[in-house]
């Protein structure tokens, strides 16, 4: 079965802190995705990545970077948080292509205090 | 801009009618266009992919339509069950050749009562 696992379900963490997201998918993706959810406004793409050391900016990166090291794992990274950071954030991935499905993790609850 | 709009925002129903989800989508070029079903505090699944050429799509209780020409789709779920209750959420694809421009809609609220 497809699996994208996001290590954290709820983190609660103090403003300036920096805060690892981490998501790992077992599927040999090529496309791996960070949306925040928050609510009124769906989902916000932060960043996407289609290959292992590629990034590319969504459409709200600022104060946010990422990490793709390997292939299976994308790690997204607040510098240092602050409260307007607080969110649902979400991984996914998907195959390169059109029409592929795009998987989704659970989501990460983020509380930045 | 691309955008996708969804309607209504939120809608209550009782258990065992039938309901309908719209969207409608200002994405060009087209590629595809999916429904993912949230539930409350977990991460979206895929309920259809659709692509241009594909005017009707079933999944069970679930049944997309596309019409490409009026860029408009709706999920119509029939005898709806309390499980049903959750965010639905309309993604279109643009054209692009990794499959990773998405624009997502605002979702619709579900909820089944009994």
């Amino acid at each position: 079965d497809v699996k994208v696992t996001q290590s954290s379900r709820y983190l609660v963490k103090r403003t300036g802190e920096k805060v690892f997201l981490e998501c790992v998918q077992d599927m040999d993706h090529e496309n791996m995705f960070w949306y925040r959810q928050d609510p009124g406004l769906g989902l916000r793409l932060i960043y996407f990545s289609y290959d292992v050391k590629m990034k590319e900016k969504g459409d709200i990166p600022e104060g946010y970077s990422v990490s793709r090291e390997k292939k299976e794992r994308f790690s997204l990274i607040l510098e240092s948080a602050s409260t307007n950071q607080t969110s649902m954030y979400l991984c996914a991935s998907s195959l390169w292509g059109q029409g592929n499905t795009i998987y989704f993790g659970e989501g990460s609850w983020l509380t930045v205090v | 801009k691309n955008q996708v709009e969804q309607s209504p925002q939120s809608l209550i129903i009782l258990e065992g009618k039938n309901c309908t989800l719209q969207c409608n989508y200002t994405v060009s070029p087209f590629s595809n266009l999916r429904w993912y079903k949230q539930d409350t505090g977990r991460g979206p699944v895929s309920l259809t992919i659709m692509t241009f050429s594909e005017n009707t799509k079933s999944n069970g209780r679930y049944t997309a339509t596309l019409d490409a020409d009026t860029k408009q789709s709706s999920l119509h779920i029939t005898a709806s069950q309390l499980s049903d209750s959750a965010s639905y959420i309309c993604v279109v694809s643009a054209g692009n050749n990794a499959g990773n421009m998405l624009t997502f809609g605002g979702g619709t609220r579900l909820m089944v009562k009994p």
